[in-house]
């Protein structure tokens, strides 16, 4: 079985750029996570779609990032303008549904903005 | 919402025994989960407590105690590539949402 991707692993911007983030779940899996991990951090949720509909987005920075699940597989986020705070892995997990316990996650983007 | 406290550092021996511990607090719990990361790579799923007790899976267990709002990963006969950080979730009644605590990095020496 296939695992989650994600590209590209790695991206260096300058602030103010703006940045692209791909992620295609395990096949069958409908809930897709988006995470920010810190360094020396624990990972953070950003946004959790269901499908293609979002079910939780209450800590993603409205203001400068962005995701889309279209027809309810591949998912990509967006930052723009980017800020040198947001030097960080991002992560994308997937699992069955929402309720289960397990997820899956991606080797993650290291983004790191200059 | 939810906050977790785990050590940051443990160092130990190949073959020695690991606790790692996690104490939260919480609005709303539902399970609390424990997972693997090694340098530079994706978390990786361990084990999964949403009632009191001991879950063992080969040489990793876990244990939860709802009443003390608190749990541990118990890692035996420890062997190099256990090197990694470990992070406790707490999974919300509310959302079902994961909230990590910032992770005990195991560093294990021959």
């Amino acid at each position: 079985e296939a695992g989650v991707a994600q590209s590209p692993r790695y991206k260096i911007i300058e602030k103010r750029q703006s940045v692209a983030f791909w992620c295609n779940p395990i096949s069958g899996h409908a809930t897709l996570y988006w995470y920010q991990q810190i360094l020396g951090q624990g990972p953070k949720l950003l946004i959790q779609f269901q499908n293609n509909g979002v079910v939780d987005d209450s800590q993603l920075p409205k203001d400068r990032f962005s995701a889309e699940r279209l027809k309810g597989v591949d998912s990509t986020l967006k930052i723009q303008p980017a800020k040198l705070e947001d030097s960080a892995v991002y992560l994308c997990a997937s699992s069955l549904d929402g309720l289960s316990y397990e997820q899956y996650f991606g080797p993650g983007t290291r983004l790191t903005v200059t | 919402g939810q906050s977790l406290e785990q050590p940051s550092e443990v160092t130990a021996v190949e073959g020695a025994i690991v606790q790692i511990n996690c104490t939260y607090q919480t609005s709303g719990f539902y399970g609390l989960s424990w997972y693997q990361q090694h340098d530079g790579g994706a978390p990786t799923f361990l084990s999964y407590n949403a009632l009191d007790g001991l879950e063992e899976t080969g040489r990793f267990s876990s244990f939860l105690s709802r009443s003390d709002s608190y749990g541990y990963l118990l890692l035996q006969e420890l062997q190099m590539k256990d090197s990694a950080s470990y992070f406790c979730a707490v999974r919300g009644s509310n959302d079902y949402k994961l909230s990590f605590g910032a992770g005990t990095t195991v560093t294990v020496r021959a």
